[in-house]
């Protein structure tokens, strides 16, 4: 069965802080994605790549990088946090690149911003 | 450009009764998009419910169906009888045939009463 694993499940960081959120897929899965979730509002994409070393800008990448380091790792990487980025974090994978395949989501990360 | 709007952020029902979500779409495209049930359980990432890939079809998964329905742009939730362990968040989702993204509605809370 499709697997996504997020670390850690809860973070709690500082204003200005470094902070990594970490995804890992054993589906080998082409496509990974960093999506965010807020009260009111749907998932919004982050970042996404279709391949270790391969990077693409979603639609609200302001204040994060990301690095595909192997098919299977995906790195959200937020290296002066903000309280505006307080917020419950998502990685997915699919095959392709979404348009009528099934993606697959790991359990999610709380990340709080004091 | 590509939106869902789901009009609820929660629904509350009692077990054993009838169950609508709504949600319409709108899409920049001239082919029709595919269209998706995610559910989310507490604690849980997101998971495939149902998809629509032909215009005037129907998904159906775990006693929920949903009708793509072209004329009205709308693809609601049905379930005849909910039980009180559907009680999750259900997003409605777009996928356009041109390009490689996914959009999801703001998503809206089912809680199910005993």
């Amino acid at each position: 069965e499709a697997a996504v694993t997020q670390s850690p499940r809860n973070k709690v960081t500082v204003t200005g802080g470094n902070v990594t959120l970490s995804c890992r897929q054993t589906n080998s899965h082409n496509y990974m994605y960093w999506y965010r979730q807020d009260t009111g509002h749907g998932l919004r994409l982050i970042h996404y790549s279709y391949g270790a070393g391969n990077l693409q800008i979603g639609d609200v990448p302001d204040g994060y990088k990301a690095t595909r380091t192997t098919q299977e790792d995906f790195f959200l990487l937020l290296e002066l946090a903000s309280p505006s980025q307080t917020s419950l974090y998502f990685c997915a994978s699919s095959t392709g690149t979404g348009g009528a395949e099934t993606l697959y989501f790991g359990s999610g990360t709380r990340l709080t911003v004091l | 450009g590509d939106s869902v709007t789901q009009t609820e952020g929660q629904v509350t029902v009692s077990e054993s009764k009838s169950l609508i979500i709504n949600c319409t779409y709108s899409t920049t495209s001239i082919a029709y998009p595919n269209l998706f049930w995610y559910v989310r359980y507490p604690g849980e990432g997101l998971q495939l419910l149902l998809k629509v890939i032909t215009a005037g079809q129907k998904g159906s998964s775990r006693g929920f169906e949903a009708t793509y329905n072209k004329e009205t742009t709308s693809f609601h939730l049905q379930k005849a009888s909910v039980q009180e362990s559907d009680s999750a968040v259900y997003y409605c989702a777009l996928a356009p045939n041109n390009n490689n993204r996914i959009f999801f509605g703001d998503g809206t809370q089912l809680v199910v009463k005993p």
